[in-house]
């Protein structure tokens, strides 16, 4: 299958700070990326997404970038908070597929 | 917010024991989904279905099996439970149109 990764497995940041986490892809066809958060105990939950025609998608204190001329992916919050503290996956589909590629996820800790 | 649920939440059971983990979802998607992950670990897609009475294999060999007899409902059994089977198991749907994938809260399953 596709190959998902991401480049650090945890991150520790200082509550207030800014935080970017890294993830990059192999398949080339794929058009439809998606940045979960999974807390303990918990199922994955939907954070942003972007389709591959756009380079930069925003949310409420979350960016998403794309690179596909080097298949990486990023996920900047801004003002990390305590409550931020959880894993995170990328997660990629291939185009006129219904299957999506998960990474092995990084844990982002918060320091208050 | 997505509306998907799955149960049990925990369950522990004996070797050789047939189980049903279930999951609904209210949002009348086609699309639905089973992953496995382990502790920390990325999400293995083992089942999916594109509609009622469509059921396929996904990536990771797995002995369970699937039906999808009504649009929210996608039980997962397993007819022999073993050790190799404890992990987690997340139902997914997706909407249609952006194709986001929302999951349940998972099902954390321990056989001894």
């Amino acid at each position: 299958g596709e190959s998902v990764g991401l480049h650090l497995p945890t991150l520790s940041v200082q509550e207030g700070d800014n935080s970017i986490i890294n993830c990059a892809y192999s398949n080339s066809a794929s058009d439809y990326f998606i940045w979960y958060k999974q807390e303990s105990g918990k199922g994955p939950q939907f954070i942003i997404d972007i389709r591959s025609n756009m380079d930069k998608r925003q949310g409420q204190r979350v960016t998403v970038l794309l690179n596909k001329t080097v298949k990486h992916l990023s996920l900047q919050i801004a003002a990390t908070q305590p409550g931020d503290s959880a894993v995170y996956f990328c997660a990629e589909r291939e185009y006129n597929f219904n299957k999506f590629y998960f990474g092995s996820g990084t844990k982002l800790n918060v320091k208050p | 917010e997505a509306d998907i649920y799955q149960t049990p939440r925990y369950l522990v059971i004996g070797t050789g024991k047939k189980i049903t983990l279930e999951c609904s979802q209210t949002m009348g998607h086609d699309k639905m989904y089973w992953y496995q992950q382990d502790p920390g670990m990325e999400l293995h897609l083992i089942h999916y279905s594109y509609g009622v009475n469509s059921t396929e294999k996904g990536d990771l060999s797995s002995e369970s099996t699937v039906s999808r007899i009504r649009t929210e409902h996608f039980p997962l059994t397993l007819e022999s439970a073993r050790p190799s089977h404890t992990s987690q198991y997340l139902c997914a749907s997706t909407t249609s149109g952006p194709e986001t994938q929302y999951f349940g809260p998972g099902t954390r399953l321990l056989v001894l």
